[in-house]
């Protein structure tokens, strides 16, 4: 069964400065991996995935992922922090062989002004 | 862009008492939807897959008499949250796969609010 791990409950960074928010996964086969964002009271929003291809993927709002196959990770990123990149992050796996997406717990990101 | 609707965005009811929420796909037919909860302090936690025309398939701990779940058609799912308590107090988002192949995208829902009282 497939797993992910977020091991960061919070994560603060200052406005301008990069930010980084870590996921690892454990997969039987090949994994589908996502990054969602979420605001107070609200759904889910989509930002990027990794299906195949290049390791470094670019998604909504600046942020960028690296699937790193060897570390089994897929850290989010983003050059510069914004005051309104702070939300709730979620990574999530899909095993390419389930139709099932399982979400770690996520990540509180504050970006202080 | 794809849509997943859901409703009530938020109700209240007295515990004891049913709750229905509905999942649809504004856009595109679903034959598979899943159900999540997230809990306070923000876990998301598959609860289950709603399969059109045939049972939903339950995560291991979710209780099938006390969520009720039913794919009627290929744009619906509902969940009914049986004789609610108070710990069923939470945010339940679904979410609709789009698309033939391999991968495919996944759309969410708003969630929906529960307050048992």
């Amino acid at each position: 069964a497939q797993s992910v791990a977020q091991p960061e409950d919070q994560v603060n960074v200052a406005e301008g400065n990069p930010l980084t928010v870590k996921c690892t996964y454990s997969v039987s086969g090949n994994p589908y991996l996502f990054w969602y964002v979420q605001y107070p009271n609200r759904g889910l929003q989509f930002l990027l995935k990794y299906i195949t291809g290049d390791n470094l993927v670019k998604g909504s709002y600046g942020f960028e992922a690296e699937f790193n196959k060897s570390q089994t990770s897929f850290h989010l990123k983003k050059p510069s922090a914004l005051v309104s990149d702070s939300a709730l992050y979620f990574c999530a796996v899909r095993d390419s062989g389930d139709d099932k997406i399982i979400f770690g717990k996520g990540t509180r990101l504050h970006i202080l002004p | 862009g794809a849509v997943v609707s859901q409703h009530p965005s938020r109700v209240i009811c007295k515990s004891g008492t049913s709750v229905k929420i509905e999942c649809r796909s504004l856009d595109f037919q679903a034959t598979t939807m899943f159900w999540y909860r997230q809990f306070p302090k923000k876990s998301l936690m598959l609860m289950a897959t709603s399969n059109e025309g045939s049972k939903a398939t339950y995560e291991q701990g979710v209780e099938k008499d006390k969520f009720l779940i039913n794919h009627a058609s290929l744009t619906l799912s509902t969940l009914t949250v049986t004789s609610a308590h108070p710990e069923d107090s939470s945010f339940y988002i679904c979410s609709a796969p789009r698309g033939g192949g391999v991968p495919y995208e996944q759309y969410f829902g708003p969630g929906t609010r529960l307050t048992v009282t």
